[in-house]
């Protein structure tokens, strides 16, 4: 079976430090994972994802999530947060049965300060 | 032009009337699904269509019905609706040997 946590579910920051949203897998087999982001009254929209190529893995708009084995993670960072930013995130964990079911987490919400 | 369009985009309904969401897409994507948005609990899978003539049920079908009338088109009813099918609902698609899922922007349905 798989799972997904996010471990936060909201972040706040002020605008031009780092972010840290973070999420932890299970998986019986190597996951497919991905971030998205909701912004206010839009649909997902796909930030990065990991797909046992490298385990840094850069996206869209300065984010960037790196794959840890180790410690089941898929964290989610950004060197210098912007007001634009503020949205909410979504970690997701692939099904490997074949189906390409998608397991979404719960979401963390990130608040940006001026 | 969004490549997944849903239709409507909100909708308040009453308890017990049947309401159909639509949903469109100029992907060209074989595998079309069906989520619901509830604060707190992500996205819910309530059912997937891997092509025309496939359709499977997700983790929340009960009070669902889906149509795939074409490779393009994929909608959503609810036969009788009731309150706590108040939800945003999202439509997504994905190319059949691909993995991103590629969503809609929602349509938020109230029952009342």
């Amino acid at each position: 079976a798989q799972s997904v946590t996010q471990l936060d579910s909201h972040v706040s920051v002020s605008e031009g430090t780092p972010v840290l949203l973070r999420c932890n897998y299970s998986s019986s087999y190597s996951p497919s994972l991905f971030w998205y982001v909701q912004h206010p009254n839009k649909g997902l929209q796909l930030l990065l994802k990991y797909t046992s190529a490298a385990t840094l893995v850069k996206g869209i708009n300065g984010f960037e999530a790196e794959f840890k084995k180790s410690e089941t993670s898929f964290h989610l960072t950004k060197p210098s947060a912007h007001m634009s930013d503020a949205a909410e995130y979504f970690c997701v964990v692939s099904s490997t049965s074949g189906t390409y079911k998608y397991i979404f987490g719960t979401g963390t919400r990130l608040k940006v300060l001026a | 032009d969004a490549d997944v369009t849903q239709t409507p985009r909100n909708r308040i309904t009453k308890t017990g009337k049947r309401i159909m969401l639509e949903c469109s897409q100029t992907k060209g994507h074989d595998r079309m699904y069906w989520y619901r948005q509830d604060p707190g609990l992500g996205l819910r899978l309530i059912y997937y269509s891997f092509d025309v003539k496939d359709i499977n049920k997700g983790e929340i079908s009960d009070g669902y019905s889906v149509s795939r009338q074409a490779q393009a088109k994929f909608s959503l009813s609810l036969e009788s609706a009731i309150p706590n099918q108040t939800a945003l609902y999202f439509c997504a698609t994905q190319r059949q040997s691909g993995n991103t899922i590629y969503f809609g922007e929602g349509s938020w349905l109230t029952v009342v």
